[in-house]
């Protein structure tokens, strides 16, 4: 069982917006950066953003991530059938000194 | 290119232990720390813990702590994963992933999980 909550699923037409919350506590999100994963179907995760809301060399300007207090959100617009995945949360929880991740959200292109 | 390439998947038995391996290159395979990620099928990813591969150091995750343990031969730049006493629910996917903070100083400040690498994976089925 997961500390960080996502809602199970998100869904869009094509083009539209969606934005994926992920939530926790002042052990983990409130004081640590967040990052994000993109997971296909079958693949290993992707790495999407770091820092809350930076993205690596590669990643398209329609990912975006944003932090405010213990809870973060992961938006992506311009939705395309290539972003149907689950996509997951993660940071450092201080508390219990280990990694943790979310618990995922399955996002479908409509 | 970075790349992170894993051993072959394993069956095997309750009580066993399985040992999966994790060849690095593309980089100074010392100045990341690596973790490991486990997921079980259909389920969510699953932080096992990480090894600092520059000094052998080890932190586990609570829940693993006893049947893990996570080593490395900075020889061939290959990380390690061995866990005991396999249950029928350890019947996953594991993964080695990189941890990109600190740009390769081998420094890791325990306030962020920033993977920015994943190994393919290994499937480990446990069944009798």
């Amino acid at each position: 069982q997961s500390v960080l909550t996502q809602p199970p699923s998100v869904s869009a037409a094509p083009g539209q917006k969606v934005i994926i919350s992920c939530s926790g506590s002042s052990s983990n999100i409130g004081n640590n950066y967040v990052s994000w994963y993109q997971q296909l179907p079958g693949t290993a995760p992707k790495f999407l953003i770091y820092d809350n809301n930076k993205r690596p060399s590669g990643i398209p300007d329609r990912f975006s991530g944003s932090k405010s207090g213990t809870s973060a959100t992961l938006g992506i617009t311009g939705l395309q059938t290539g972003d149907e995945a689950d996509y997951y949360c993660g940071t450092w929880d201080t508390s219990l000194s280990a990694g943790v991740f979310g618990t995922g959200t399955k996002v479908t292109v409509l | 290119q970075v790349q992170l390439v894993q051993s072959g998947a394993e069956v095997k038995k309750p009580g066993a232990s399985v040992k999966v391996s994790c060849k690095a290159s593309g980089y100074t395979f010392t100045g990341y720390y690596m973790h490991w990620v486990r997921q079980a099928p259909g389920q969510g990813l699953e932080w096992m813990g990480w090894i600092n591969p520059s000094s052998g150091g080890t932190n586990y995750a609570q829940k693993f702590q006893g049947r893990v343990t996570m080593t490395r031969d900075t020889s061939i730049s290959t990380a390690y994963m061995e866990l005991s006493r396999l249950r029928s629910d350890d019947t996953a996917v594991y993964y080695c992933a990189r941890d990109g903070t600190g740009d390769g100083t081998g420094w890791f400040g325990e306030n962020a999980l920033s993977i920015d690498y994943w190994g393919q994976g290994t499937l480990v089925t446990v069944s009798s």
